[in-house]
């Protein structure tokens, strides 16, 4: 059972475009983070969400936790090239655990 | 540079045969996971562990064992490696298990033929 579902799973977009990434779930995290992954190379994290309702911005991504902690979104402005890469949501859940849960993941492509 | 290193990067073992997947971080993190990924089934993680002398089972850990004999250093063994573990290994650490992001290596891929 896959706990957080992300959509869409391949996005091909061009140079300048906007683009929202969705991640959800039906479990409630106690935060919520996501990674930006490059072919040949483990994950980098981005940002860390932990309260209902926040939202995080780093240059031209902005990320936001759903009010109920349940669901979190990428949005990211005026895409470059340099944003391809597979993008990860993952979640501790509320209820226990050290460990992360990852989604599948959303590849983009941005073609100059 | 500070960070997560796996050793080795690429290794091709044959049916049966047995191997250890080696991580090392110089953070001084309490915790350290082991992740499988594959294709369309995303991160899922092998084991973990809390802390030094310490281990758990995550989603899918059998096939495979693993030691923290060593604060620093996380240990995967495949004591009898089967095609169906073919997959890109990645160890990550993390300060703590609350709210702490995960500093990933750059995985070693493994190929069972």
């Amino acid at each position: 059972t896959q706990l957080l579902e992300q959509s869409p799973q391949f996005l091909s977009i061009q140079e300048g475009e906007n683009l929202t990434v969705y991640c959800n779930s039906s479990s409630v995290f106690s935060s919520l983070q996501w990674y930006r992954q490059e072919p040949g190379e483990g994950p980098v994290l981005l940002v860390t969400v932990v309260t209902g309702g926040e939202v995080k911005k780093l240059k031209r991504l902005t990320f936001q936790f759903g009010d109920a902690r349940k669901d979190s979104s990428l949005h990211i402005t005026a895409a470059q090239p340099g944003d391809t890469g597979l993008y990860l949501c993952a979640g501790r859940l509320s209820n226990s655990g050290y460990a992360l849960n990852f989604g599948k993941g959303t590849s983009l492509l941005v073609t100059p | 540079n500070a960070g997560v290193t796996q050793t080795p990067k690429f290794r091709v073992l044959k049916t049966g045969q047995s191997m250890t997947l080696l991580c090392a971080q110089d953070m001084n993190h309490e915790y350290m996971y082991w992740y499988r990924q594959d294709p369309g089934m995303g991160l899922r993680l092998i084991h973990y562990s809390v802390g030094e002398g310490t281990t758990a089972k995550g989603e899918v850990p059998d096939g495979y064992n693993v030691s923290r004999l060593k604060k620093q250093n996380f240990l995967l063994g495949l004591e009898s490696a089967a095609p169906s573990q073919t997959s890109v290994y990645f160890c990550a650490s993390s300060y703590s298990g609350h709210g702490n992001g995960y500093t990933f290596g750059s995985g070693t891929r493994l190929t069972v033929v």
